[in-house]
């Protein structure tokens, strides 16, 4: 059974930095990419960025880049996010997710987390 | 970048009725790369349909998918109580990946 469990959520201040971390398990981890979705209270789905099996090619939305970063640990079977500069507009919950391919281009997200909630406030 | 627009944005029906949910993309999704999702409320979502038209592992067939192109349609044949929830449709065709804003199921 796939299992997907984010940490490293919780409250920061604008312009400060946190890293969300990923442990995965249940598949063959570096046979599929991995993406980052994040949801705002009350809102609907925004991709965030997406990393290949082997990590070689990673991706990200206009509102993140420069700014986040994701990378993964295939022998330990882990997913991460370090996010700088954080503004109000990051508040979200943050979902781990399989992509259903080793490559991100025409894959889709078959599992998720439970998410793991970042506020960036004051 | 692909926007996609659903509708309605609130569906109100009683168990056992037919739900009929829309996306529509403001340009063509590429060989019909398109997902749909289920969450329930304070859950992650769930992968429903892939494809446009392919249901993933588990979904029930009362779910359905049809569309190419620029119109994609979800239908759900008859409603349980555990369906009423929000719906999301994806593409995955082009990047950036993009979801429209959902449409809620919700009791009548």
């Amino acid at each position: 059974e796939v299992q997907l469990l984010e940490s490293g959520g919780g409250l920061v201040q604008p312009g400060g930095s946190l890293r969300l971390s990923c442990a995965a398990s249940g598949f063959t981890f570096n046979n599929y990419a991995m993406t980052w979705v994040r949801q705002a209270p009350g809102k609907g789905l925004e991709w965030v960025s997406s990393i290949s099996g082997f990590g070689g090619s990673t991706y990200y939305a206009d509102s993140v880049k420069g700014r986040f970063a994701i990378s993964r640990d295939n022998p330990k079977n882990m997913l991460y996010l370090q996010m700088n500069s954080l503004r109000a507009e990051d508040t979200a919950v943050y979902y781990c997710a399989k992509v259903s391919r080793k490559v991100v281009v025409a894959a889709t997200i078959d599992h998720w987390g439970q998410g793991t909630l970042v506020t960036v406030s004051s | 970048e692909i926007v996609l627009t659903q509708s309605p944005g609130t569906l109100s029906l009683s168990p056992g009725e037919r739900a009929t949910l829309s996306c529509r993309a403001s340009q063509s999704v590429s060989s019909s790369y398109l997902a749909w999702y289920q969450q329930e409320p304070g859950q992650a979502p769930r992968l429903l349909i892939y494809g446009a038209s392919s249901r993933a592992t588990g979904i029930p067939d009362r779910f359905s998918g049809s569309g190419s192109e620029t119109d994609f349609t979800l239908t759900i044949s008859r409603l349980e109580p555990e369906d009423f929830a929000m719906y999301y449709c994806q593409q995955y065709g082009s990047s950036p990946w993009t979801f429209g804003q959902g449409t809620k199921v919700e009791i009548k």
